[in-house]
């Protein structure tokens, strides 16, 4: 079973609509961070978690939000969707504050289109 | 700032030919370096690492050397394979990882038979 999964992997929806990308990890790390991925834009830090209580902004964080259910589950909500949000969507995680913080592991990713 | 510039891409080749892909940082403090790589309709998968200057990286056949003096950490192989075909990814991470990975713009790397 992967260590890190996004659900769902792909989704089409229309502009205006609430969407909600999840990721759950079975890593026990207890950093998580949500990346988008353009052509030639290489990833895009949007939101980072380094625990349960902590929720950062990445470079581009606006129009999206984040919610760290539990050290497992981090999901990234898009409030109101827009065609410029069409991308792929990454998951990665890292240890905490014992052990390798700095060696990140990915999900699959979700293939998010916005009509 | 910290930042991560790599060689634009496509990169196409033909199978056992050598492979260069440059990336070259910015960074405060000493930096840990470090390649991924995407295949296609995957996630980015750690390929390689360096903690410290002039510490060589390895995997899979591909190598990197920390190049401080010319902040550098080119990645090479010597014989590149059809299955090799992916995109490639430079990152850099400050702080002993209290902040969260830099990544260039990626590489796609195309090897044809």
């Amino acid at each position: 079973d992967a260590d890190v999964t996004q659900t769902p992997r792909n989704r089409i929806t229309k502009t205006g609509k609430r969407i909600m990308l999840e990721c759950s990890q079975t890593k026990g790390h207890d950093r998580m961070y949500w990346y988008r991925q353009d052509p030639g834009l290489g990833l895009r830090l949007i939101y980072y978690s380094f625990d349960v209580k902590d929720i950062n902004k990445g470079e581009i964080s606006d129009g999206y939000s984040v919610s760290r259910q539990a050290q497992a589950k981090f999901s990234l909500s898009l409030e109101s969707a827009i065609p410029n949000q069409t991308a792929l969507y990454f998951c990665a995680t890292s240890e905490g504050r014992r052990g390798v913080r700095d060696t990140q592991y990915f999900g699959p990713g979700t293939r998010l289109t916005v009509l | 700032g910290n930042s991560v510039t790599q060689m634009e891409g496509p990169v196409t080749l033909s199978e056992e030919a050598f492979l260069t892909i440059n990336c070259t940082y910015t960074a405060t403090g000493y930096p840990s370096l470090f390649w991924y790589v995407q295949y296609p309709g995957e996630g980015l998968q750690l390929l390689l690492k360096a903690t410290k200057a002039d510490d060589k990286g390895s995997n899979k056949g591909f190598e990197a050397t920390y190049r401080k003096e010319t902040t550098s950490f080119h990645l090479e192989k010597g014989s590149v394979q059809v299955s090799d075909s992916a995109v490639y990814f430079c990152a850099l991470s400050v702080n002993s990882g209290n902040t969260p990975l830099v990544f260039g713009k990626g590489t796609r790397l195309s090897v044809i038979a």
